[in-house]
């Protein structure tokens, strides 16, 4: 198994552009985040899905769109990139819980550089 | 308003010697906490986590302790060894229905040989 993969690893955008972060998982899991990590500082929740066809907002979702067409993927669009948009995403996922397991499984992240 | 918190951003400790990680958090609805460890351009890896039912939870040299009425949690490790260095980030889980996490600002260890 891949488990969590993302692409790109590493990517610059110009101010206004817009692009698609990646995330395909192959574990079956029901349940997906999109993160945030700005330096110095912890993950925040973008948006999630708890199932195909099922996204919700989290701590930080202005300024971004995602979907949730299959089990597998999960991409997050950024639609007008800012400044303020560079950071480094993280995509997780995790099973439906059975006995309280919270575990969540993540990618190697995305770093983005907006100009 | 960071309702998880590791205060010290930083932790030296010599090889073979205990490492301890703090972390406070301030929502008393949060039922499950867990600590990740990451490596330089690596995603997040679980390490160990701790029900609030529970006050510690072991797994090899590494042990989390919970002290629910001071809203506190450690992670202990011993012995240290160099492949320990990394960021180590502690998280919290909800009772919503997505059982989102809220992580800590993270605490960086370093082993010294």
């Amino acid at each position: 198994n891949a488990g969590v993969t993302q692409t790109p690893k590493f990517r610059i955008l110009k101010i206004g552009q817009s692009m698609t972060l990646q995330c395909t998982q192959d574990m079956n899991h029901n349940y997906m985040y999109w993160y945030r990590q700005d330096p110095g500082m912890g993950l925040k929740l973008i948006y999630y899905s708890v199932g195909a066809g099922i996204t919700d907002k989290g701590e930080v979702p202005n300024g971004y769109n995602v979907s949730r067409s299959t089990t597998e993927d999960f991409p997050l669009r950024l639609e007008l990139a800012a400044p303020s948009q560079t950071s480094v995403y993280f995509c997780a996922s995790r099973r439906t819980p059975a006995g309280g397991e919270e575990t969540q499984y993540f990618g190697p992240g995305t770093r983005l550089l907006v100009l | 308003d960071q309702q998880v918190k590791q205060n010290s951003p930083s932790l030296s400790v010599q090889e073979g010697r205990i490492s301890i990680l703090n972390c406070d958090y301030t929502n008393s609805m949060f039922d499950y906490f867990l600590w990740y460890k990451k490596y330089p351009a690596e995603g997040p890896t679980f390490l160990i986590s701790i029900s609030s039912i529970k006050d510690k939870n072991e797994d090899g040299r590494f042990t989390v302790f919970l002290n629910k009425s001071a809203k506190h949690l450690s992670l202990h490790i011993v012995p240290s060894q160099p492949g320990d260095s990394a960021v180590y980030f502690c998280a919290a889980s909800d009772e919503t229905g997505a059982n989102n996490l809220f992580f800590g600002t993270g605490t960086r260890l370093t082993v010294i040989p």
